[in-house]
């Protein structure tokens, strides 16, 4: 399996500024994911991160609210910018496959809880 | 578009036996997936059909049909420590030629003593 940190756990923001989460995986991954999750709802998929190219984001989801990067095979950043207080939400970093890692799998963080105030 | 859906909750107690379907529109289509979260955590990985039929891991089983597009997860001997959210995902194309997961409207599993 890949063992997945973020950082910061948690933060309370306030509305206008911007907030970046760190996403290290222990392993190479071709591929991360940021997902949206609202508590008691399930996951939204933000955009896929790859290294050396432009991350690639889903409907309702742009570049400039949310930026993305991918320096190298085992880490990431997702920044929310221009916070509303729309953007509270859970926020997960997820990988696969990887070295080793069946294809189907794939593994999550243990996510970054914003609160926009 | 995509779009998954699976009942909102199921109550069940412990040592029963229960079902949680999961049926799915999507365009393009790689495979069924079923993921846990409890309350807190972060989503873990359950099972996978990459084809039609039954697959097997422990108290689990996941089954796909994919002309009727549709799947379940089966928990058996149920715990409580089964008490948790049960999402399914289907494994979609993307345009770079990678695959992402979508994922279902989640069922919220209650095991009482």
């Amino acid at each position: 399996s890949a063992v997945i940190s973020q950082k910061p756990s948690r933060d309370i923001c306030q509305r206008g500024t911007s907030l970046t989460i760190q996403c290290q995986v222990d392993s190479q991954v071709t591929m991360m994911f940021w997902y949206r999750q609202q508590p008691g709802q399930s996951l939204t998929l933000i955009a896929t991160a790859n290294q050396g190219s432009e991350a690639t984001y889903e409907s309702g989801f742009v570049i400039d609210k949310f930026p993305i990067s991918r320096p190298n095979l085992t880490f990431s950043t997702l920044t929310v910018s221009n916070m509303s207080p729309e953007d509270s939400s859970i926020y997960l970093c997820s990988v696969g496959p990887g070295q080793g890692l069946p294809f189907y799998e794939q593994y999550f963080g243990p996510g970054t809880r914003l609160t926009v105030t | 578009g995509q779009s998954l859906e699976q009942p909102s909750e199921v109550t069940a107690v412990e040592g029963a036996i229960v079902q949680i379907n999961c049926t799915y529109q999507t365009s393009g289509f790689y495979g069924l997936s079923w993921y846990q979260q409890h309350d807190g955590g972060a989503p873990t990985f359950l099972s996978y059909n990459g084809l039609d039929g039954l697959e097997e891991t422990g108290r689990f089983s996941s089954f796909l049909s994919r002309s009727d597009s549709y799947g379940y997860l089966l928990l058996q001997e149920l715990q409580m420590k089964d008490s948790a959210s049960y999402f399914c995902a289907v494994r979609a194309p993307m345009n770079t030629g990678f695959q992402k997961l979508v994922f279902g409207t989640g069922t919220r599993l209650l095991v009482s003593p």
